[in-house]
């Protein structure tokens, strides 16, 4: 079967940096999406990673090992509107979007 | 950038009721539409994809008759839970793939969703 695992929740201390780890078990692989999602709204788009390696974009990097099905979100310089849950999915052979259960990000000041 | 607008974004109604929820891609075509239901603290189900000028492909599990889906245009999408009851309280969610700058892949652009309680 298809599975992406991505740890429930997660806490982090604002100013610091956390990463948030992804990884997948699915038929083919056509790249990994990073979404963002606060409670209550619909999830927004982060990043897109489908060749190996770090894609920077801000505050954020996602990185992307396909040798491993694994890769993770590096949010730097937390602040404290960066709670939120952050969804991990994965586009297969079929180009379906299969979806993590998200990682949810506490910020303690 | 892409942008989807999702319409009502909350609905409150008595049981069976029916009620529709229209999303639409404003700045661009969308072939593809997809319909999710997301309960409080748990991920996104997809519930079914919906094409422009065919019939919807639902999830196994989903019921085709009870979530009516209509994509009538290349910009909009419809969603009737017919005859709805208090176990189909959720967030309705719908999406659309769109060309994202910089990348080959489509993103999915989201709704800001539709909070559905039946009473």
């Amino acid at each position: 079967g298809q599975n992406i695992d991505q740890p429930t929740e997660m806490t982090a201390t604002e100013g610091a940096i956390v990463q948030i780890n992804c990884t997948y078990q699915t038929s083919g692989f056509n790249g990994l999406f990073w979404y963002q999602q606060h409670a209550g709204e619909a999830p927004t788009f982060l990043s897109y990673n489908v060749l190996d390696g770090l894609e920077e974009k801000g505050r954020f990097s996602s990185f992307l090992s396909r040798s491993k099905g694994y890769s993770y979100l590096l949010l730097k310089e937390l602040q404290m509107k960066d709670s939120a849950s952050y969804l991990c999915a994965v586009t297969d052979s079929n180009y379906q979007l299969i979806w993590g259960a998200g990682t949810k990000l506490i910020i303690k000041p | 950038g892409a942008v989807v607008s999702q319409h009502p974004s909350w609905v409150i109604c008595k049981s069976g009721t029916s009620v529709k929820i229209e999303c639409r891609s404003l700045d661009f075509q969308a072939t593809t539409m997809f319909w999710y239901r997301q309960f409080p603290k748990q991920s996104l189900m997809l519930m079914a994809t919906s094409n422009e000028g065919s019939k919807a492909t639902y999830e196994q599990g989903v019921e085709k008759d009870k979530f009516l889906i209509n994509h009538a245009s290349l910009t909009l999408s419809t969603l009737t839970v017919t005859s709805a009851h208090p176990e189909d309280s959720s967030f309705y969610i719908c999406s659309a793939d769109s060309p994202t700058i910089g990348i080959t892949e489509f993103a999915q652009h989201f709704g800001d969703g539709t909070r559905l309680s039946i009473l």
